[in-house]
């Protein structure tokens, strides 16, 4: 089973149409979830962390759901910016800095 | 505005030829690390470093050594590079555990292609 998992994609979804991920990690002993953006050909940038009571940044919302070991990323009124891929990410270990990162959901937008 | 720098975007070698991957950070990170990233298979750990002169390996580290002798400075080297060693190699930095809600901070990458 893998550690962090996501639903490959692709997801294609109309400009201004609101799309959700979903994220499984198999330690429940995990501290600290990530969403990074990666976009073609280009290094992962942190998106927002995920913390325990949600939070929000604009457009995009972030969840964890520690009884399940789920986290999941709504983006709400999608612009044609948004294709990208999108990471789950966790830190397994507190005090141990290793990342594992899940293989990636693949968003297009569609005008 | 912080920086993760490799030190090529592109790289060309041949089968049997030792290859260094550089990456250096300004920001200050003790934690430093070393992914390549395949097509299905995304990040994968290769080795980490929590400190000048440690090194640790990540999960795939066979083929690979890693050097930090230096505070910024973290290079990834094929000892004899091979065409499965084809990929995206990704450094990453970030500071501490007290400091280390942002995640890490990435280089823009080296693809590397082994003939």
């Amino acid at each position: 089973r893998k550690e962090v998992e996501q639903d490959p994609g692709p997801f294609n979804v109309p400009e201004g149409a609101t799309v959700a991920f979903n994220c499984t990690y198999s330690n429940s002993a995990s501290q600290s979830f990530f969403w990074y953006r990666q976009d073609c050909r280009k290094e992962p940038k942190l998106l927002m962390s995920v913390y325990s009571s949600g939070n929000e940044d604009g457009r995009f919302t972030a969840q964890l759901n520690r009884a399940s070991q789920y986290i999941s990323l709504l983006i709400r009124d999608s612009k044609l910016s948004d294709s990208a891929t999108y990471l789950c990410v966790v830190n397994e270990n507190f005090g141990n800095e290793k990342l594992t990162f899940g293989t990636g959901t693949r968003l297009t937008i569609i005008p | 505005d912080v920086k993760v720098t490799q030190s090529s975007r592109y790289l060309v070698k041949r089968t049997g030829e030792k290859v260094f991957l550089e990456c250096v950070q300004d920001m200050d990170h003790e934690n430093m690390f070393w992914y390549r990233q395949d097509p299905g298979l995304g990040l994968r750990l290769i080795y980490f470093s929590y400190d000048v002169k440690m090194k640790e390996k990540g999960d795939i580290p066979e083929g690979y050594s890693v050097s930090r002798e230096k505070k910024e400075r973290f290079s990834l080297i094929l000892e004899s590079a091979s065409t499965n060693q084809t990929s995206m190699y990704l450094c990453a930095s970030s500071p501490m555990t007290e400091r280390s809600r942002d995640g890490y901070t990435f280089g823009s990458g080296t693809r590397l292609t082994v003939v």
